[in-house]
């Protein structure tokens, strides 16, 4: 059973226009979230957090919103720019030092 | 960036040979992480350690052993490489000091034939 979700394998967006990248989890006791960029043939790299006691998080062109009764987080790229090209990772913890669970990851393309 | 590096970066062998991947840290972090990433299922949790000799399953631990006898190296071995187990690997690290954060290195790509 999968805990974290990203249902859109893939995204196509026009550079300068916002990317949604979506995220929906099963699990009520996640109390922080995270998202990381990775491009081919590097490691993931973190990009932005939230904690579930807040519902948005701002860093640059970057977003993320979290609506815990839906349990549904977003991240908004706002201008998408080509560089932003590569597979977004959805991550989540619950309380403690338990490891981060990871949704299968959107693959974003931004066409110039 | 975090001080991780990973060895082999490459690797091909052949299946029921025994291969240990290297992960080595010089951020002195409490937690170390092994992920394999396959197309379809994103980042699975193979092994992780919360310190020196202290480790734990995850989700895809079976055919996998692992090993940390110093803070900075974490090594994964599968004891009879498996055609299956032909995957990009990753590792992590976290300080586990507040921070939820966890850093990944560069990946290994290894094959069995």
């Amino acid at each position: 059973d999968q805990q974290v979700k990203q249902n859109s394998p893939s995204l196509s967006v026009q550079e300068g226009r916002i990317s949604i990248l979506n995220c929906d989890y099963t699990n009520s006791m996640f109390d922080y979230f995270l998202w990381y960029k990775k491009y081919p043939a590097e490691g993931p790299t973190f990009l932005i957090s939230i904690s579930s006691i807040k519902d948005k998080n701002e860093d640059g062109r970057f977003t993320v919103f979290l609506n815990k009764s839906a349990k549904h987080l977003s991240l908004h790229i706002v201008p998408s720019q080509p560089g932003d090209s590569a597979v977004y990772f959805c991550a989540a913890r619950t309380s403690g030092n338990t490891p981060l669970v990871f949704g299968k990851g959107t693959r974003l393309s931004v066409i110039a | 960036d975090a001080g991780i590096t990973q060895s082999p970066r490459h690797k091909v062998t052949e299946t029921g040979t025994p291969v240990t991947l290297r992960c080595h840290q010089t951020e002195n972090h409490r937690y170390m992480y092994w992920y394999r990433q396959d197309p379809g299922h994103g980042l699975r949790l193979i092994h992780y350690s919360y310190g020196v000799k202290d480790t734990d399953k995850g989700e895809v631990s079976d055919g996998y052993s692992v090993s940390r006898s110093k803070t900075e190296d974490f090594l994964l071995t599968l004891e009879s490489a498996t055609s299956s187990q032909t995957s990009v690997y990753f590792c992590a690290i976290r300080d586990g000091i507040g921070a939820y954060e966890q850093y990944f290195g560069p990946g290994t790509r290894l094959t069995v034939t």
